[in-house]
C-alpha cells in the first residue's frame, strides 16, 4: 500500500498571503496525483488531477507541481474561501486508493 | 448537471447490516466507474471500494472486504453499498464518487451519509 503523508497538518496564513501545501508518497506514484479541497460539511472538490492539471471551475490562483514521490499545492494569494482542508490521493498503484491524512488551512 | 445523491444511512447497532444508496443523474451512468469513499468524525478521507461500469469489476479495502459488497443498478442509475457485520470503527459519513475517465479519481462527489454504529 502506497502511504501518502501531508505536510503540514495546519497552516495559519493570512488573506491574501500565499500558501504552500506539501504530499510524499511512500514510493513513486508518477504524476497519478489528485487534489481536493474540503469545507466544513461539505464534500470533498476535485482541485487538480495528474497533479498540475486544474480541474473545471478552479481559480489560476491554485496550481499543482511535482512528479514522483514529491508534490506541492499551491495558493498564490489566500482569499477567505480557501481556508478549508486539503487532501492529496494516489492513483498509480491500487487498490487501494490512497488519501493523505490533510493539511488545514486556518486564517491567522 | 451531474448530481449523486446519496441515502439510507442511519443508526445501527453493531453486527447489523445497512444498505446505501447514490442515485445518479446528469451524465450516462452506465459508462462510468464509481466509488465509495468514507470519512470518520473528525478524519480523514478513506477508500471503501469501486466498482467498474458494468459491474464486473469490484474492488475493496481491507479494513472492508468480505463485509461490505458494492453493487450498482444501471437501468436506475444506482449505485450500493452493502455493508454487513458493521462495527463501530465504520461509523462515518459515506461518500458515492464518480471516478473520472481520465484516471481514478472523484471529479464529482454526493454529499454523502452519515452511518452510525453504536449500541
Amino acid at each position: 500500500e502506497i502511504v501518502m503523508t501531508q505536510s503540514p497538518a495546519t497552516l495559519s496564513v493570512s488573506p491574501g498571503e500565499r500558501a504552500t501545501l506539501f504530499c510524499r508518497a511512500s514510493q513513486s506514484v508518477s504524476s497519478n496525483l489528485a487534489w481536493y479541497q474540503q469545507k466544513p460539511g461539505r464534500a470533498p472538490r476535485l482541485l487538480f488531477y495528474r497533479a498540475s492539471l486544474r480541474a473545471t471551475g478552479i481559480p489560476a490562483r491554485f496550481s499543482g507541481s511535482g512528479s514522483g514521490t514529491e508534490f506541492t499545492l499551491t495558493i498564490s494569494s489566500l482569499q477567505s474561501e480557501d481556508f478549508a482542508v486539503y487532501y492529496c490521493q494516489q492513483y498509480n498503484n491500487w487498490p487501494p486508493l490512497t488519501f493523505g491524512g490533510g493539511t488545514k488551512v486556518e486564517i491567522k | 448537471q451531474v448530481q449523486l445523491v446519496e441515502s439510507g444511512g442511519g443508526v445501527v447497532q453493531p453486527g447489523r447490516s445497512l444498505r446505501l444508496s447514490c442515485a445518479a443523474s446528469g451524465f450516462t451512468f452506465s459508462t462510468y466507474v464509481m466509488n465509495w469513499v468514507r470519512q470518520a468524525p473528525g478524519k480523514g478521507l478513506e477508500w471503501v471500494a469501486l466498482i467498474s461500469y458494468d459491474g464486473n469489476n469490484k474492488y475493496y479495502a481491507d479494513s472492508v472486504k468480505g463485509r461490505f459488497t458494492i453493487s450498482r443498478d444501471n437501468s436506475k442509475n444506482t449505485l450500493y453499498l452493502q455493508m454487513n457485520s458493521l462495527r463501530p470503527e465504520d461509523t462515518a459519513v459515506y461518500y458515492c464518487a464518480r471516478v473520472a475517465i481520465s484516471g481514478s479519481f472523484g471529479d464529482y462527489w454526493g454529499q454523502g451519509t452519515l452511518v452510525t454504529v453504536s449500541s
